[in-house]
């Protein structure tokens, strides 16, 4: 059974950082393309970025919203997904899900149950 | 960027009425469109990939339609298990970009 479980949600500041993980089982993570999705409270879905698996780089791609402040990386040997947030806005307050994907079908076959970043003035 | 829109934003429906929501993309994605639901408290789960095909699980009420830039969603014999709320996504080019969502409520 595919498992993700996000953590390192939390209330910081504006201007602040946090690093959030995601635990991956179930599935070959190492061969995961690997995304974050996140949901304003009461709002839709925003795409965040996506990290390719490592035997195609291992590169990465973000939101404009979030390009050159939130960095995704991976740790296969311990199946770890994970989205470093940095100077936080009070627009970034959301919960995050990590999800997968693959390399040639981009939508979002598994989801976590989501972690809460809360981000106050 | 992609943008995708969806209508309506929301529905109120009986048991047993046909719903159907609409998916607008503003250039040809061919058939890379996803559907979710999702319901409250909980995570969203892929319903439909590839514009029609329908993810395990889901009852065949539940249908898929459209390619190049537009795309349906439908639901038959609405059930109480079917009332949440649908997103459609692109998923033909970066970044991918999300529909603002359909909440179908009881009437």
């Amino acid at each position: 059974e595919v498992q993700l479980v996000e953590s390192g949600g939390g209330l910081v500041k504006t201007g602040g950082s946090l690093r959030l993980s995601c635990a991956a089982s179930g599935f070959s993570f190492s061969n995961a393309w690997m995304n974050w999705v996140r949901q304003a409270p009461g709002k839709g879905l925003e795409w965040v970025g996506r990290i390719k698996r490592k035997s195609e780089g291992g590169t990465t791609d973000y939101a404009a919203p979030v390009k050159g402040r939130f960095a995704i990386s991976r740790d296969d040997s311990k199946s770890i997904l994970y989205l470093q947030m940095n100077s936080l806005k009070i627009e970034d307050a959301a919960v995050y899900y990590c999800t997968t994907s693959t390399a040639r079908s981009h939508w979002f076959s598994f989801w976590g149950q989501g972690t809460l970043a809360t981000v106050s003035s | 960027d992609i943008q995708m829109t969806q209508s309506p934003s929301s529905v109120s429906a009986s048991v047993g009425d046909r719903v159907t929501i609409t998916c607008r993309a503003s250039q040809d994605i061919d058939n890379w469109l996803a559907w979710y639901q999702q319901k409250p408290g909980q995570a969203p789960k892929l319903l439909i990939h590839a514009a029609s095909t329908l993810q395990s699980g889901f009852p065949s009420r539940i249908s898929g339609r459209g390619s190049g830039r537009h795309f349906t969603l439908i639901i038959n014999s609405l059930q109480p298990e079917d009332f949440a709320t649908y997103y459609c996504q692109q998923a033909n080019s970066f970044p991918l970009t999300f529909g603002g969502g359909t909440k179908v409520e009881i009437k």
